[in-house]
């Protein structure tokens, strides 16, 4: 069955520093792959997706990740964090025609 | 585009007692799903409608959880009785065509945070 593992709960960066959030997949076919992010007391926003092409993503809000076939990952990243950045990021794969399974999410920080 | 619309926002309520949420998908979206956010167990997909009809209710946790859609801009989730453990955050998503979310994205609503005392 296909899963994701997110590693790291908790993501404390400066503001103006890089953001790296790690996603690794687990899947027996092509995955495809999500990242999600969630702003306090409001509902998911897709950030990005990864169906087939170009293995490099870029999303919304200056954010992008990067599918690695071999390393098995989907890590998301900013290069310079911003105070509106603070959430909890969630990554997905997709498991059939329509069930997104998710990871355990991470929640980031930016500290001033 | 008002997203998707979910009530009440928040609710409390005794064990025992009867939970009705209720979500009201993206105009034309044809796919519908509900999902509960825990912090044991993550976010779970419920049910999932498409054109209506429930095409997978395996998530669904046992008989006192139950969905209707009865037309294309409606749904409820429903617990009776409800139970301490049921409290969560549920969420409601919608995407247009036939649910192949690798080419539709989900949209989700802001939730219900549900308490059962």
């Amino acid at each position: 069955a296909q899963s994701v593992t997110q590693l790291g709960s908790h993501v404390s960066v400066s503001e103006g520093a890089l953001v790296l959030l790690r996603c690794n997949y687990s899947s027996s076919v092509p995955p495809y792959l999500f990242w999600y992010v969630q702003y306090p007391n409001q509902g998911l926003q897709l950030l990005l997706k990864y169906t087939t092409g170009a293995t490099l993503v870029k999303g919304i809000n200056g954010f992008e990740a990067e599918f690695k076939k071999s390393e098995t990952s989907f890590h998301l990243t900013k290069p310079s964090a911003h105070m509106s950045d603070a959430a909890e990021y969630f990554c997905a794969v997709l498991t059939n025609d329509y069930k997104l399974s998710f990871g355990a999410g991470t929640t980031v920080t930016v500290r001033a | 585009d008002a997203g998707v619309i979910q009530s009440p926002r928040h609710e409390v309520t005794e064990m025992g007692q009867e939970v009705t949420l209720r979500c009201k998908p993206i105009s034309g979206h044809n796919s519908l799903f509900w999902y509960r956010q825990t912090m044991m167990r993550g976010l779970e997909l419920l049910i999932y409608f498409n054109n209506n009809v429930p095409i997978d209710d395996s998530g669904m946790p046992e008989d006192r959880f139950s969905a209707k859609m009865p037309n294309a801009s409606f749904s409820t989730l429903k617990i009776q009785p409800s139970e301490p453990r049921d409290s969560a955050v549920y969420f409601c998503a919608s995407s247009l065509g036939q649910g192949a979310s690798y080419q539709e994205t989900q949209y989700f609503g802001p939730g219900t945070r549900l308490l059962v005392l």
